[in-house]
């Protein structure tokens, strides 16, 4: 059964980088891999998604290695504000009418932004 | 600004009482989702829509009913609220039912007492 790993929390400061890293060890050809931001009594946000190799957009870089067992959220310069659970979410790129989606999210990462 | 929208934010209701989330969206998406999401818990999905096609996760309990009467809103039914079924309950849009990005609301604080 498919199944995403992530740390439970991190520690940073202001204006460093910070690496999540999510393990996906059984994702399937036509997975894609998305992350999501959330703040306490919101709905998630999106940050980024990727399939392979490196995206990148205005607020993040993801990293994919070759065999993409695994994916790197990689945040510049956070900052007090990027306090958040960061979510790793594995899902199926093929539509299957009746089917269940196959939509695999990550515990979760509790990222605290220090001064 | 186009967004998906929940009513009530927060909803109380008592043990075997019937209680409907709303959800209404204008992103003129395709695709509808309910998740549960307890506390400190990633958000689980319940079912989804697509278009007027339903699709139940297999561990959804019966309990749990959804109605989509057009695109722009889709309910959510619980017909008979045990004390577990409090949570947050998030809708989500997306364009496709893939690899797609999904838009949440702000989400229906549930308690159920």
């Amino acid at each position: 059964l498919a199944k995403t790993t992530q740390p439970i929390s991190m520690d940073s400061y202001e204006g460093q980088e910070v690496n999540i890293t999510c393990s996906h060890n059984n994702i399937a050809t036509n997975d894609y891999i998305t992350w999501y931001q959330q703040f306490p009594s919101q709905g998630p946000r999106f940050i980024i998604q990727g399939y392979k190799t490196k995206v990148t957009n205005e607020v993040a870089s993801l990293f994919i290695p070759a065999d993409r067992k695994s994916s790197t959220l990689s945040l510049p310069r956070v900052s007090l504000s990027d306090t958040a659970v960061y979510y790793c979410l594995v899902g199926d790129g093929i539509y299957n009418a009746g089917n269940n989606r196959k939509l695999i999210w990550g515990l979760g990462t509790s990222l605290a932004v220090n001064p | 600004d186009a967004m998906v929208i929940q009513n009530p934010r927060y909803q109380v209701t008592q043990f075997g009482k019937p209680v409907t989330l709303s959800c209404s969206q204008t992103l003129n998406h395709n695709v509808m989702y309910w998740y549960q999401q307890k506390s400190s818990q990633a958000p689980k999905l319940l079912f989804h829509y697509y278009d007027k096609d339903f699709n139940n996760e297999a561990d959804t309990p019966d309990n749990f009913q959804s109605r989509r009467p057009n695109t722009s809103f889709c309910f959510l039914d619980i017909r008979s609220p045990g004390l577990g079924d409090t949570a947050m309950y998030l809708c989500a849009t997306s364009r496709a039912p893939t690899a797609d990005t999904q838009y949440f609301g702000p989400g229906t604080r549930l308690t159920v007492l």
